[in-house]
């Protein structure tokens, strides 16, 4: 079974662009979060979906959003980048009340 | 509100000894607990749960345990080895779904 897979892995921006980073879960896992990790705050949840719904969500400025798809699929979008906000974002998909996260590896992304 | 933290940013600990990795938790509301282990380049990687109607549960090599008390969880490896080198991260489940994560605590493995 394949794992959760997220895209782009790298990527470099600049303040004030935008940037969308994309998960693909576990086939079969309808729920999938969002977590933001940095060294100083380790990980931050910033939201969970299922069923295209927005189920949860952190306590992140609204530059920060997401949505999913039918298929599951997930796509989060941070507009205005900051330069705090590089770090390394990183995508769970799980059966959904299970806290048995399955992650990606993450997509690590730098703003200059 | 809702913090999950851990005692020790680091631990270092012999090849061979058992290592226990502490956590501290404060949502009283919190009814299930996680712990996972992050390697350099990898995304978080379930260890073992707990629910809070449990006080000890035991995995391979691995035996999570809770005090509801003192809002308390650690995590025991027994004969640590040079593959439990990671981060490791106490998460809890607030009863809302949210997972939320504690800082980490790296263990370093001493030949």
């Amino acid at each position: 079974k394949a794992g959760v897979t997220q895209t782009p892995r790298y990527l470099i921006k600049t303040r004030g662009q935008q940037v969308t980073l994309s998960c693909s879960p576990i086939s079969g896992h309808r729920s999938v979060s969002w977590y933001q990790q940095t060294p100083g705050q380790g990980l931050q949840f910033l939201f969970e979906y299922f069923s295209e719904t927005q189920r949860n969500k952190g306590n992140f400025p609204g530059r920060f959003s997401g949505r999913q798809f039918s298929n599951s699929r997930s796509e989060m979008n941070v507009s205005t980048l900051e330069l705090g906000d590089s770090a390394l974002y990183l995508c769970a998909s799980s059966v959904v009340g299970s806290g048995e996260l399955f992650f990606g590896e993450g997509s690590r992304l730098t703003v200059l | 509100g809702e913090s999950v933290g851990l005692h020790l940013p680091t631990l270092s600990v012999q090849e061979g000894d058992n290592s226990i990795i502490n956590c501290a938790y404060s949502n009283s509301a919190s009814d299930y607990f996680i712990w996972y282990k992050q390697e350099s380049g990898k995304g978080p990687q379930f260890i073992i749960d707990i629910r809070s109607n449990m006080d000890k549960r035991q995995g391979q090599r691995v035996t999570v345990l809770l005090n509801k008390t003192v809002k308390h969880l650690s995590l025991q490896i027994a004969a640590t080895q040079p593959g439990d080198s990671a981060v490791y991260f106490c998460a809890e489940d607030g009863r809302d779904d949210k997972i939320i994560f504690g800082k980490g605590t790296r263990l370093h493995i001493l030949p």
